[in-house]
């Protein structure tokens, strides 16, 4: 089992619709969470970025992590066609090495 | 802020030579970086973790001596792939995390082709 399992998708949603990513993992000691989006031979840009449980706002998007589910989600609002990218997940026990999902191909239709 | 270049971004070299790739915190100063390798439709693979003035740490099946890396400031880290071969054609990407923080900043990567 890896430590973090992320649907690769890929994922098409219309223009407007509101998109769910998730990623669960198994590691217990994880408390720092995190997405980033990663365009086509690009780097990955960090979106949101959450410590512990909880939720968090940013503009059109919305990060969540439930410890107790072992289960983190990114919601985007009112989503565009420039938010075509892929969605890593990560997170990571303290100050060090990332473990990252496999990523979530999501493709907005105008 | 939290800006991490990379230089060169593509890179294209015969079997046999070595090819150093740089990256840099701009705007910041970055006690640890991090260094990815990413093939394609495939995620991040750490490499190693270079702290600034000390011995990268690298991830198990990473030949140290192939990969070599040097965190010699705060701002800049490098990673030498010596001895390139085809089979190390692939997307390089550092990160970067600022002191005291948890983030990790990505740069943009850098495409190596061994022909």
């Amino acid at each position: 089992q890896k430590e973090v399992e992320q649907d690769p998708g890929p994922l098409s949603v219309p223009e407007g619709a509101i998109v769910s990513l998730n990623c669960t993992y198994s590691n217990s000691a994880f408390q720092y969470f995190m997405w980033y989006r990663q365009y086509s031979r690009k780097g990955p840009e960090l979106l949101m970025y959450t410590y512990s449980s909880g939720n968090k706002e940013d503009g059109r998007f919305t990060a969540q992590v439930d410890k107790s589910s072992k289960y983190i989600s990114l919601f985007i609002r009112d989503s565009q066609p420039s938010d075509s990218a892929t969605y890593l997940c990560a997170m990571s026990v303290m100050r060090e090495k990332l473990t990252f999902g496999t990523g979530t191909r999501l493709t907005i239709i105008p | 802020g939290a800006v991490v270049s990379q230089h060169p971004s593509r890179v294209i070299c015969k079997s046999g030579t070595s090819v150093k790739i740089e990256c840099r915190s701009l705007d910041f100063q970055a006690t640890t970086m991090f260094w990815y390798r990413q093939f394609p439709k495939q995620s991040l693979m750490l490499m190693a973790t270079s702290n600034e003035g000390s011995k990268a740490t690298y991830e198990q099946g990473v030949e140290k001596d192939k990969f070599l890396i040097n965190h010699a400031s705060l701002t800049l880290s490098t990673l030498t792939v010596t001895s390139a071969h085809p089979e190390d054609s692939s997307f390089y990407i550092c990160s970067a995390s600022p002191a005291g923080g948890n983030e990790q900043f990505f740069g943009p990567g850098t495409r190596l082709t061994v022909l």
